[in-house]
Parts: structure tokens; C-alpha cells; sequence
């Protein structure tokens, strides 16, 4: 499976926008960058996903680099209720391998300070 | 349109005995996941079934884990002569049954073992 790199860690302020960072340069063609989060004591929640043109939905915005190597999830407003760890996860879309099951890797630990 | 339904949310088993987990995915989901994560780890991938098939289960342990699901019924997964190490969260996600769009899965509650 494709390989992603995110901090540890990461804080903002409470309605202050959140850039959190995720870098995967072995992405291959077929390969769609999720974005998944996990508040303490729950199962994770799906928060977006795309595969070369940036995206919004209701809950945030997904910036994809050009050349497809790094993306950015953007939080426009933190609000408390978005202190989570935060998961990039690449997913095959061709039916490969990896297709059906989400790999985890450490996530970005987001707090958010009133 | 409820989410997905996992029961029990706490359970409590003895070493030994056997513990069966049941996930009742979205309405329309005909995909099924299930990931465990252990005290201060990360989520593992257990297994992906489909009604009445399995399709990958890599992340299975060899022995005492099974899965499955059902034509009718949630899926279930069963946990035999469970010991502590087994004690985790246990999550179970589903998805519809579209192909190639990087499609995205719910996830449900988890039950938490405990095996004392």
C-alpha cells in the first residue's frame, strides 16, 4: 500500500482555520486520498476525499497538490468539537490489493484551545 | 437514515469463553469491514466481507477469529476462547456497493471488549 507521512501533532485555536498536512509521493495514478478523523471514544467518521482537483463539502476542504504528492486538509473554522486524530489514508480505486479496507497509520493528533 | 448499528457497545467476557459482535450496516450497504484497535494503538483491518462472502481477510488472526455475513442478519464476528490480549475496540464500517470511486465507509460505534 501506498505510503502516507503526517505530523503528530498539530494545535489551533478555537475559529481559527486548521491546515493539516499529509504527504504520500509513492501515490500511484489510480490511488484516491481519504480523509478520515476519530474523536476520543468513537468510531472514525468520513470527512472527504478526492483524487486530482480540490474538493469542499460541509465539513472541510481538501486541497491535492498538483503533481498529486501531498494534500492538505483545511478545517476553515476550528471549532472544539474538531479536536480528533486526523487520518490521510490513500485508497485504490483500480480493485487492487488494497481495495476494500482502510490502512491506518498514526494520524495527526489535532487540539484545539478555546 | 440510521448509521451503522454495532451491539453490544461494552462487553464483558471471561478467558475462555466465546464473544460474538454484530454490525448492522447502513440501509443499501452491501459491504462490510470490521478493524480492531487495541489500547493505545492504531485501527487494524480485520476483514471485508460482502453478503455471504468474504473477500479479504488478511488482517484476520488465524485462529479463534471468524466472520461473517449473512444473506439476512448482520454481519457477526466471533471471537473463540477469547483471551486478555483479545481485549480492544472493535469497529465495524460499511459501504455501498459502488466500484473504482474511491468510496468511503461509515463506521459504527464499536463494542468494547474486556476479557477478564
Amino acid at each position: 500500500d501506498a505510503k502516507t507521512t503526517q505530523p503528530n501533532s498539530m494545535e489551533s485555536n478555537e475559529e481559527e482555520p486548521v491546515h493539516l498536512p499529509c504527504n504520500h509521493s509513492t501515490i500511484s495514478g489510480t490511488d484516491y486520498i481519504h480523509w478520515y478523523r476519530q474523536l476520543p471514544s468513537q468510531g472514525p467518521e468520513y470527512v472527504i476525499h478526492g483524487l486530482t482537483s480540490n474538493v469542499n463539502n460541509r465539513m472541510a476542504s481538501l486541497a491535492i497538490a498538483e503533481d498529486r504528492k501531498s494534500s492538505t486538509l483545511i478545517l476553515h473554522r476550528a471549532t472544539l468539537r474538531d479536536a480528533a486524530v486526523y487520518y490521510c489514508i490513500l485508497r485504490d480505486g483500480a480493485g487492487g490489493t488494497s481495495y476494500g479496507k482502510l490502512t491506518f497509520g498514526q494520524g495527526t493528533i489535532l487540539t484545539v484551545h478555546p | 437514515n440510521a448509521g451503522v448499528m454495532q451491539n453490544p457497545r461494552h462487553l464483558v467476557r471471561r478467558r475462555g469463553q466465546e464473544a460474538r459482535l454484530r454490525c448492522s450496516p447502513m440501509k443499501g450497504h452491501s459491504h462490510v469491514y470490521w478493524y480492531r484497535q487495541l489500547p493505545e494503538e492504531g485501527l487494524k483491518f480485520m476483514v471485508y466481507l460482502q453478503k455471504e462472502n468474504i473477500i479479504d481477510e488478511s488482517g484476520m488472526p488465524k485462529e479463534r477469529f471468524s466472520a461473517e455475513f449473512p444473506k439476512e442478519g448482520p454481519s457477526i464476528l466471533r471471537i473463540q476462547q477469547v483471551v486478555r490480549g483479545d481485549s480492544a475496540a472493535y469497529f465495524c464500517a460499511s459501504s455501498p456497493p459502488r466500484i473504482g470511486q474511491g468510496y468511503e465507509q461509515y463506521f459504527g460505534p464499536g463494542t468494547r471488549l474486556t476479557v477478564t
